[in-house]
């Protein structure tokens, strides 16, 4: 079974604050690790995924296989990075479900 | 151009009602899933085809039926509404090798 975890259900911060979103996951594979991000009524869409090793917005997450996390942090937050964050697994079962954490709001105060 | 689109936006019905969400995308994705986001906005899978067959099916409500006329479209019909169906309900798709690319989302209010 597949299984992440968001241990915050929110978390806020000043602008200019250092954030980060707590993200661990339970699979026996080796799993591929997302991060989603929801803007208000809008859609759902990527943000970061473990293989691209990128910064997306200042974000970025490292994959800690031995800890089974997938934290994602910003040095710097900014007011329009207020959202939803969901972190994400897929594993290599079939038909590629992908399982969601439950959501972390981040709200960044002026 | 939107990837994934979905109708309508919003839905509001009565209980015992049957509704239908409709689900296209222009990706040429072979996969496409049905989420829903409860009000505490856990989001949860539902159905997954892939080339019109069925490969996932999360112990859903057998009032929920999803169809898949072809590999562009997935709609999702709801028989004999209840309360604890208002949700959102996202369709999203995917190809190889590619993200999960999710639609703007259904709200459906069940009064």
């Amino acid at each position: 079974a597949q299984r992440v975890t968001q241990p915050e259900k929110l978390l806020s911060v000043f602008k200019g604050a250092p954030v980060e979103l707590k993200c661990n996951y339970s699979y026996s594979g080796s799993p591929e690790l997302f991060w989603y991000v929801q803007y208000s009524r809008q859609r759902l869409q990527l943000l970061l995924r473990h293989i691209s090793r990128e910064s997306i917005k200042g974000f970025t997450a490292d994959l800690n296989k031995g800890e089974t996390s997938f934290h994602l942090k910003k040095p710097f937050a900014q007011e329009e990075d207020s959202a939803m964050y969901y972190c994400a697994l897929r594993g290599e079962a079939a038909g590629n479900k992908l399982t969601f954490g439950g959501g972390t709001r981040v709200l960044v105060k002026p | 151009d939107t990837a994934v689109s979905q109708t309508p936006k919003y839905l509001v019905t009565q209980m015992g009602n049957d509704k239908s969400i409709k689900c296209e995308q222009n990706l040429g994705h072979d996969t496409m899933y049905w989420y829903k986001q409860d009000s505490k906005k856990f989001l949860k899978i539902m159905f997954s085809y892939n080339n019109k067959e069925l490969i996932i099916n999360e112990t859903v409500p057998n009032r929920f039926s999803p169809k898949s006329p072809d590999k562009a479209h997935l709609n999702l019909h709801i028989n004999s509404l209840e309360l604890g169906d208002s949700a959102v309900y996202f369709c999203a798709s995917k190809g190889v090798g590619s993200p999960l690319h999710f639609g703007n989302g259904t709200r459906l209010t069940v009064t």
